[in-house]
């Protein structure tokens, strides 16, 4: 299995101010055919189910504010939060989904300051 | 708009049979390639992908699982199921049905969730 490493498990932020999470795959999840990064991030509040915000590393779905932002490739991926607002509180995961199973890192906690 | 709601019982004894329905609306199950997963959740943390399946019954299971579970779809119904025999108190979750676009895509269309306690 891929495992998936986020980091760190928690991020205290002040609102305005920008979060940055980690997230390391145990191989690569890039492939040169279509030239892609088999890696998603997903938002989850309390009570609710993960709610997608960025695929392919760094595209963003419908409707997804445009301070979130995805980077990386190959093995080692960053999610953004420019100038965090209340409602982005939550816990925060990266996903493979290049090779069966998919995985999920264990999930990044962010707080306000 | 697609909407997915989970269903079952909430309680299940350990090494019994715990199954789980998906209802599809908003959005055809037999449209387009679709794959329609079973994912669960430890505790409020620690996502589980536990497997998928197709609109044509193509399959894909988490190998850790794979000896107890079964997905199938009921194109008929706009269903799909997760069967899992000999459970035990390891099993307890939050058991989410999800969409993806692909077998090799993220999972965009989520169910609310259901809790499943195994005692």
């Amino acid at each position: 299995d891929i495992v998936m490493t986020q980091s760190p498990d928690s991020l205290s932020v002040s609102l305005g101010e920008r979060a940055t999470i980690n997230c390391k795959s145990s191989k690569s999840i890039f492939y040169d055919s279509n030239n892609k990064n088999y890696l998603a991030w997903y938002q989850q509040k309390p009570g609710q189910p993960p709610k997608l915000l960025i695929f392919w590393a760094s595209a963003r779905d419908s409707g997804v504010p445009d301070r979130f932002s995805g980077s990386g490739s190959g093995t080692d991926f960053t999610l953004t939060i420019n100038s965090l607002q209340a409602e982005d509180v939550a816990v925060y995961y990266c996903q493979q989904y290049s090779d069966f199973p998919l995985t999920f890192g264990a999930g990044t906690k962010v707080e306000i300051k | 708009q697609v909407h997915l709601q989970e269903s079952g019982p909430g309680l299940v004894k350990p090494s019994q049979t715990l199954s789980l329905t998906c209802s599809v609306s908003g959005g055809s199950i037999s449209a387009d390639n679709y794959y329609w997963n079973w994912i669960r959740q430890y505790a409020g943390r620690g996502l589980e992908w536990i497997g998928s399946s197709s609109n044509r019954g193509d399959t894909y299971y988490n190998p850790s699982l794979k000896s107890r579970i079964t997905i199938s779809v009921d194109t008929s119904k706009n269903q799909y199921f997760l069967k899992m025999t000999s459970v035990t108190a390891a099993d307890t979750a939050v058991y989410y049905c999800a969409r993806g676009w692909g077998a090799h895509d993220p999972v965009q269309n989520w169910g609310q969730g259901t809790l499943v306690t195994v005692s």
